[in-house]
């Protein structure tokens, strides 16, 4: 079955390094996404990763995928108090199923 | 901002209200979503469309009642609706629902709706 999980929360100190983990159940997921939410306001796409790669790397942002483990981790260069939100790991399998979503990781970043 | 539009912000309604909430994309998405999101919780899908059908209903209520009258516009009709339904509505859409394709969802910035 498809299950996500994440750690519920995170608090780093501005201009650190955050690292967001999520693990995964289903193998055979083509498609892994980062999204975040800010109070008030929807999910944003911040990037994903297909199965077949293993690192992707966006500005800030880099995001690891470890298939053997199963394991996906989303890392933030110098964290900003902007960047305080829930983090969403989702993940897609294959076929028409829909997105299957983490519980988030609420991340503070301490001034 | 975001490039999917939801309406109204906020509604607050009673249990013997009917009311809608809306959603339009312009970026020649395909698909389309309605998600419910309680405090603290991750989105949960309840319907989803694609070209302009209804694909998926994770078996919600038959108070909520889905509509999409063209391929940039979802409505979700309310009737009927208990305290408990209270949370916020997140619409998104995505290219489409192909197997081939990246499924991102752009998400609304949601309707945030109180049953009393």
């Amino acid at each position: 079955g498809e299950d996500v999980e994440q750690s519920l929360f995170l608090s780093v100190r501005e201009g650190d390094s955050s690292v967001i983990n999520c693990t995964y159940t289903d193998s055979s997921s083509t498609y892994l996404y980062w999204y975040k939410q800010e109070p008030g306001a929807g999910l944003q796409l911040l990037t994903y990763i297909f199965s077949n790669m293993d690192m992707k790397q966006d500005q800030r942002l880099t995001v690891l995928l470890n298939k053997k483990d199963k394991h996906l981790s989303l890392r933030i260069a110098d964290t900003q108090t902007g960047d305080s939100a829930i983090y969403f790991c989702a993940e897609k399998v294959a076929g028409n199923t829909p997105l299957v979503f983490g519980k988030g990781t609420r991340l503070s970043v301490i001034a | 901002d975001t490039e999917v539009t939801q309406t109204p912000k906020h509604l607050v309604m009673g249990m013997t209200n009917k009311k809608s909430l809306k959603c339009e994309q312009h970026m020649g998405h395909r698909a389309m979503y309605w998600y419910k999101q309680k405090a603290k919780k991750p989105p949960e899908l309840m319907f989803v469309y694609s070209y302009e059908k209804l694909s998926i209903n994770e078996s919600v209520p038959s108070r909520f009642s889905p509509e999409c009258p063209n391929s940039s516009l979802l409505n979700l009709h309310l009737h009927a609706l208990q305290p408990e339904d209270s949370a916020l509505y997140l619409c998104a859409s995505s290219q489409d629902r192909g197997r081939l394709v990246v499924q991102a969802l752009h998400f609304g910035n949601g309707t945030r709706l109180t049953v009393t």
